[in-house]
């Protein structure tokens, strides 16, 4: 069964820009989340996506969104691209919301913002 | 922000001995408990996981261990091995919100010698 599949896999974008970064679930897996890592934060909840709702958000600037298709497919977006969001941003699927299931992650997008 | 924190930022254990990594958090709500390994350039790979109703569960070389009482989890490695080399985090589900939600601390570095 294939993974978490995020793509791309390397970003570079300058300040002020937008960017959308996809991620394919594993097959069967409902519940899509995402993650931001970074040297000084460590990994940090962005939103989790469930049945294409958004069902939880962190503590993140209304710069960052995302959805969720019907295929529970996802895509995140960044827009006016800031200096400080350079990170990897990863993408985990599990098979349900909320039931204490295994969070499964991709390889992520390292994100370079110049 | 708030984080499940971590004994100690770096560990180097001898192939063949036994590695035990540390993980404290303060939430007495958190009813869910994970361990990673992400190795450079990857994702974090899930390990094992448990429930707040158990305190101990065994993989395949691998124990995890909880003690409620002290908030304190902790992972065990048996017969460590050179690809065991990695980042090691915990993350729990603090059960504050419904849905998939994980705290991560901010890593072990596990460096085996040869």
């Amino acid at each position: 069964k294939a993974g978490v599949t995020q793509t791309p896999r390397y970003l570079i974008k300058t300040r002020g820009q937008q960017v959308t970064l996809s991620c394919s679930p594993i097959s069967g897996h409902r519940s899509v989340s995402w993650y931001q890592q970074t040297p000084g934060q460590g990994l940090q909840f962005l939103f989790e996506y469930f049945s294409e709702t958004q069902r939880n958000k962190g503590n993140f600037p209304g710069r960052f969104s995302g959805r969720q298709f019907s295929n529970s497919r996802s895509e995140m977006n960044v827009s006016t691209l800031e200096l400080g969001d350079s990170a990897l941003y990863l993408c985990a699927s599990s098979l349900w919301s909320g039931d204490n299931s295994p969070l499964h992650f991709g390889n992520g997008t390292r994100l370079t913002v110049t | 922000g708030e984080s499940v924190g971590l004994h100690l930022p770096t560990l180097s254990v001898q192939e063949g001995d036994n590695s035990i990594i540390n993980c404290a958090y303060s939430n007495s709500a958190s009813d869910y408990f994970i361990w990673y390994k992400q190795e450079s350039g990857k994702g974090p790979q899930f390990i094992i996981d448990i429930r707040s109703n158990m305190d101990k569960r065994q993989g395949q070389r691998v124990t995890v261990l909880l003690n409620k009482t002290v908030k304190h989890l902790s992972l065990q490695i048996a017969a460590t091995q050179p690809g065991d080399s990695a980042v090691y985090f915990c993350a729990e589900n603090r059960g504050e919100t419904s849905g998939s939600r994980l705290t991560f601390g901010e890593g072990t570095q596990l460096t085996v010698n040869p």
